[in-house]
């Protein structure tokens, strides 16, 4: 069974600082895909980026990027410029992409993200 | 931007009794989910529904749970005899299509507490 590690429960980061939140996994599928999912204290979980594992580039939207180690299964977030509306609680989480293959999202424990200005 | 909705956005239910929790899912989309979270704790799948019927479950998906699309726009999450343990968040999410490339869309969540 696949599962998803943030070992890290609280960060906290200067305004316009960067920040890197850790994520690994463990899985024996090689084709899969990797989110990053911010829940602001609004609630509602919105979904920032998505890593294909057969791609090797890094995603990148934004302030936000990913450092992709699939042999280390490890899925970093980087957020640049660090912003007061960064804060958040911010989620990893795994889906298979075999064919055939469930939709579930399996996630992370969660990381909050506190930004200072 | 259209969103996931959710009602109640808390409800505090006896033990033992039956609960019902709301979603109105984005118009077009196909695919519907319900994920629960326990306080402290990860972010856990219990359901997947598509075409009027369930495609996947979760072993914590058993008996005391169902759900139903009773007309065009809701989905709803029963559980029939509460327990002390079925106190978490729970969070509706829809996507348009089932495969990877569609995300998920999540609601603000349910925070249900049994007493």
């Amino acid at each position: 069974a696949q599962t998803v590690t943030q070992s890290q429960p609280e960060m906290s980061v200067q305004e316009a600082e960067t920040v890197t939140l850790s994520c690994t996994y463990d899985t024996s599928e090689s084709d899969y895909y990797l989110f990053w999912y911010k829940q602001p204290p609004s609630r509602q979980m919105i979904l920032v980026i998505r890593q294909e594992a057969y791609k090797q580039q890094n995603a990148t939207e934004n302030r936000f990027s990913v450092n992709f180690q699939k042999a280390a299964k490890s899925f970093s977030l980087k957020i640049s410029d660090s912003q007061l509306g960064d804060a958040a609680m911010y989620f990893c989480a795994y889906r298979s992409a075999w064919g055939g293959a469930t939709n579930k999202l399996i996630f992370g424990t969660g990381t909050l993200l506190a930004v200072q200005p | 931007e259209p969103e996931v909705t959710q009602t109640p956005s808390h409800q505090v239910t006896q033990m033992g009794q039956e609960v019902i929790l709301r979603c109105v899912p984005i118009s077009n989309h196909l695919y519907f989910y319900w994920y629960r979270q326990i306080l402290g704790q990860k972010v856990e799948f219990l359901v997947s529904f598509y075409n009027n019927e369930i495609s996947e479950k979760s072993e914590i998906f058993d008996d005391q749970f169902s759900v139903e699309r009773p007309d065009g726009s809701n989905f709803t999450l029963k559980i029939r005899s509460t327990k002390l343990e079925d106190s978490a968040m729970y969070f509706c999410a829809s996507s348009l299509l089932g495969t990877e490339d569609q995300p998920q869309h999540f609601g603000d969540g349910t925070r249900l507490s049994i007493l």
